[in-house]
């Protein structure tokens, strides 16, 4: 079975600082894992994924994110944080050896104070 | 098209009406997702097109629930007799090959009310 947690709700943080949205994820087999962005009363966009290759990933609008294949993790992280960037958070897995679907998480909600 | 096409965008119904929301791919994507988004939640799915193969209709709630794909392009997602409890953004998502690490694209979502 497939499962992505999303451990915060919530994330804030002042514009400026670094931003750590975290993602871990249980598979059978490699993980396909994907970062979307909700921004209000929007559709999910697509902000970057990971598929083989390089553990690090760069994205859409100056984010990125680090696969660590031990802790299971795939966390999404942005240097200096926007409160343009304040939106819902989605991580999504599927193994590649496992059907079509994939599996989002809760979402997390990230506020960036002015 | 450009993108995910999905109308309409916002759709009020009496409880105990019948709804349609269609759903328009991205020409080529054969593969097509149905998820529900309660306010402010996650994503639940509902059903999944890929190709010619039989629709996984797994996520689907009740029998109230169901969906088409006609000619492998446009879906059709009906809600029987609305309950107030279906009240959600209906978002519909297409990809090309997800069997080979490709992502979707999802529309803009159908924001459905049920009074």
């Amino acid at each position: 079975a497939q499962s992505v947690a999303q451990p915060e709700d919530q994330v804030n943080v002042a514009e400026g600082n670094p931003l750590t949205v975290k993602c871990t994820y249980s598979v059978s087999g490699n993980p396909y894992l994907f970062w979307y962005v909700q921004y209000p009363n929007r559709g999910l966009q697509f902000l970057l994924k990971y598929i083989t290759g390089d553990n690090l990933v760069k994205g859409s609008y100056g984010f990125e994110a680090e696969f660590n294949k031990s802790q299971t993790s795939f966390h999404l992280k942005k240097p200096s944080a926007l409160v343009s960037d304040s939106a819902l958070y989605f991580c999504a897995v599927r193994a590649d050896n496992y059907g079509q679907n994939f599996v989002f998480g809760p979402g997390t909600r990230l506020s960036v104070l002015p | 098209g450009a993108g995910v096409s999905q109308s309409p965008s916002n759709k009020v119904t009496e409880k105990g009406k019948d709804v349609e929301l269609r759903c328009d791919p991205i020409s080529g994507h054969t593969a097509l997702y149905w998820y529900r988004q309660s306010l402010g939640q996650g994503l639940e799915f509902l059903i999944y097109f890929q190709g010619n193969s039989a629709p996984d209709k797994s996520g689907l709630p009740s029998d109230r629930f169901s969906a088409e794909r006609t000619g492998g392009s446009v879906s059709t997602l009906t809600i029987q007799r609305t309950q107030q409890e279906d009240s959600a953004v209906y978002l519909c998502a297409s990809s090309l090959a997800p069997e080979l690490g490709y992502g979707y694209t999802f529309g803009s979502g159908t924001r459905l009310t049920v009074v």
